[in-house]
């Protein structure tokens, strides 16, 4: 069965320094998601893609973050100065037919 | 607040038991999913039921949906130790992100 597929598992950096985040959603989704979660609290939205282009972004998404789908398998999360308080799991989702699955996560550390 | 909200927070039952958890949500749907995410790992898409369905089944999992009072309630028959987990309904916003709630902690219990 098709899943979507996340890479790094796990990532430490330092702080202002930039990550990338990827994810290869399902092959025939075309709507794609990142959410986070900090350590024990609520999943959270960050950003939809949808026709190359964001469909929708929530307030935690600011000028830092940025989304790319570089080609048609992946889709990039990029957070360009990284601050402690970005250290989360962040997760990657495709959508079809209304559902949305999704990936493993990626455990981001900021030191 | 959007949020879809799941009751009870936590959940102990002991194996073979069955385990009902509920959602209560705010706004008008289209659809409604249920989720699972184990300690510290991803969310497991469980089931989509629709707002013109009332039930549905997969497996051991049993899905009700109340538009009128704007509920749903999983039903796990069975529980096994495996099935310890969070679970949530995610309500959806003005577009089609999930906002998602605290979520029921299941323990399962050999």
């Amino acid at each position: 069965e098709p899943e979507v597929t996340q890479t790094p598992s796990h990532q430490v950096t330092q702080m202002g320094q930039e990550v990338i985040l990827r994810c290869v959603p399902i092959s025939n989704h075309l709507y794609f998601y990142w959410y986070r979660q900090i350590l024990g609290q609520k999943v959270e939205f960050l950003v939809s893609f949808y026709n190359n282009e964001i469909s929708e972004k929530s307030e935690i998404f600011d000028d830092q973050f940025s989304v790319e789908r570089p080609d048609g398998s992946n889709f990039t999360l990029k957070i360009r100065s990284t601050k402690l308080e970005d250290s989360a799991m962040y997760f990657c989702a495709s959508r079809a037919e209304g559902s949305q699955y999704f990936g493993p996560g990626t455990r981001l550390l900021v030191l | 607040s959007q949020q879809g909200e799941e009751d009870p927070q936590a959940l102990s039952i002991q194996e073979g038991e069955n385990a009902t958890m509920n959602c209560s949500y705010k706004t008008s749907i289209n659809n409604l999913q249920w989720y699972r995410q184990n300690s510290g790992r991803g969310l497991v898409h469980l089931i989509l039921i629709r707002s013109n369905e009332r039930e549905k089944h997969s497996g051991r999992l049993r899905v009700t949906l109340d538009t009128s009072k704007k509920s749903s309630s999983l039903l796990i028959t069975a529980s096994r130790a495996a099935d310890t987990a969070s679970y949530f309904c995610p309500s959806q916003g003005t577009g089609t992100a999930l906002i998602f709630g605290k979520g029921t902690t299941l323990s399962v219990s050999s």
